[in-house]
């Protein structure tokens, strides 16, 4: 089975940031990943898709890049809304997510 | 815009068994529920999502975690637009929110992406 890694499990930052979440894939998976956004009380928000290709709707300051085995989220100039957890998951004829990262506020 | 709306959830003795549903509506025009693959994804408290079960528009592909396999049953009802997870021997670490989603999947091709969730539905097993 594929299992997804991720890291950091958390970080601080600070509005106007620029963050990176990585994510790393047991074996190759092209590049079928996608990401999600995930506010307390809520249910997550499909963000990226492909490991690259940005849902509609999501800001632009939202990025993914990746193939193979590694992936990054990359969110530029972090706003106040961007405090949040994020996952990564595999998507190819099953389903597997990272363990999340939790974005705080520094 | 597509609504997923839970329901089922509750609280169960650990060996007991829960039926949780999920009612889809507003798909676009062109589109109905049986266009859709459908997930079940479930949350712990405080901990991460776990994917527990998938199942293709036409109920021909059914998938399950390894952690719920031989005791939980995915199925659906394309005629009454609806999800269901059929949950026997619940054990207390089955004790979560449940989400119901849609796969982002256009026409009936399943991506096991998941564009749309409901708000999800508690599970809680305790004696």
């Amino acid at each position: 089975d594929i299992q997804m890694t991720q890291s950091p499990p958390s970080l601080s930052a600070s509005v106007g940031d620029r963050v990176t979440i990585i994510c790393r894939a047991s074996q190759s998976i092209s590049r079928y990943v996608n990401w999600y956004q995930q506010k307390p009380g809520k249910a997550p928000q499909f963000l990226i898709y492909a490991a690259t290709s940005l849902q509609r709707g999501v800001p632009s300051r939202f990025s993914g890049s990746g193939s193979g085995t590694d992936f990054t989220l990359t969110i530029n100039n972090l706003q106040p809304e961007d405090f949040a957890t994020y996952y990564c998951q595999y998507s190819y004829k099953t389903l597997a997510f990272g363990g999340g990262t939790k974005i705080d506020i520094k | 815009e597509v609504q997923l709306v839970e329901s089922g959830g509750g609280l169960v003795q650990p060996g007991g068994s829960l039926r949780l549903s999920c009612a889809a509506s507003g798909f676009p025009s062109g589109y109905n529920f049986d266009d859709f693959a459908m997930h079940w994804v479930r949350q712990a408290p405080g901990k991460g999502l776990e994917w527990v079960a998938s199942i293709s528009w036409n109920s021909e592909t059914i998938t399950y975690a390894d952690s719920v396999k031989g005791r939980f049953t995915i199925s659906r009802d394309n005629a009454e637009n609806s999800l269901n997870l059929q949950m026997n021997s619940l054990r207390p670490d089955d004790m979560a929110l449940y989400y119901c989603i849609k796969d982002a999947g256009s026409g009936q091709t399943s991506y096991y992406a998941l564009d749309v969730w409901g708000q999800g539905t508690t599970v809680i097993v305790s004696s």
